[in-house]
């Protein structure tokens, strides 16, 4: 099914291991987004790629890095892992469509359930 | 400081009557509204959406209102079904720069037989 893939879907790391969370979306979609969720907060931008090639902050990029690998894949990478990055994490792309609601809307991806202790 | 805000963290309402979620914001820029849905361990998914030149938009049992003077938006759900229990995030896209979406932080919706 077409849509966007994270992996993995749950990790327990320790305070002060690294790891990437993967996402790969296969609709063509120029943009991609990485969002955290957390209670009580909604879910808040860690960063984006307004297209292949290019990466943005977000509302909370600190203690993350990105690579947008290749048009179709976007990583998240935690290089020494917090408490405070106990999060669900959800990775979004979007593209462009004839259909104007569509271009404003993401597809996400179905989340990794992150957390360190 | 939060630009979209739902000021309600949950909600309950009986089968078959209204539910509305209600959201806030404080960002003239924002041209387009949408309201996702989400269930426990998927992904949030796209239920309505509004343009800021509408004031109201429909689309089967949902209806989403646009009040851009109060800058306050609701989404209306009759009538309300079992299946619509879950979490609801208000979102905006803004207009300038890398358009990119901002939600609010959620509301859980129990829709009680």
């Amino acid at each position: 099914n077409a849509g966007v893939t994270q992996t993995p879907k749950f990790q327990v790391l320790k305070t002060g291991q690294s790891m990437t969370l993967q996402c790969a979306q296969d609709m063509n979609h120029n943009s991609m987004y990485w969002y955290r969720q957390d209670p009580g907060m909604g879910l808040r931008l860690i960063y984006y790629s307004a297209s292949e090639g290019t990466t943005d902050k977000g509302e909370v990029p600190n203690g993350y890095n990105v690579s947008r690998l290749n048009k179709r894949e976007f990583s998240l990478r935690l290089e020494s892992a917090a408490p405070s990055q106990t999060s669900v994490y959800f990775c979004a792309s979007r593209g462009w469509s004839l259909d104007r609601a569509a271009n404003y809307g993401y597809t996400f991806g179905s989340g990794t359930r992150l957390t360190v202790v | 400081d939060q630009q979209v805000k739902q000021n309600s963290p949950s909600l309950s309402v009986q089968e078959g009557r209204i539910s509305i979620l209600n959201c806030d914001y404080t960002n003239s820029m924002f041209d387009y509204f949408l309201w996702y849905k989400k269930y426990p361990a998927e992904g949030p998914t796209f239920l309505i959406s509004i343009s800021s030149i509408k004031d109201k938009n429909e689309d089967g049992r949902f209806t989403v209102f646009l009040n851009k003077s109060a800058k306050h938006l609701s989404l209306h759900i009759v009538p309300s079904q079992p299946g619509d229990s879950a979490v609801y995030f208000c979102a905006a896209n803004e207009f300038q720069g890398a358009q990119k979406l901002v939600f609010g932080q959620g509301t859980r919706l129990t829709i009680n037989p």
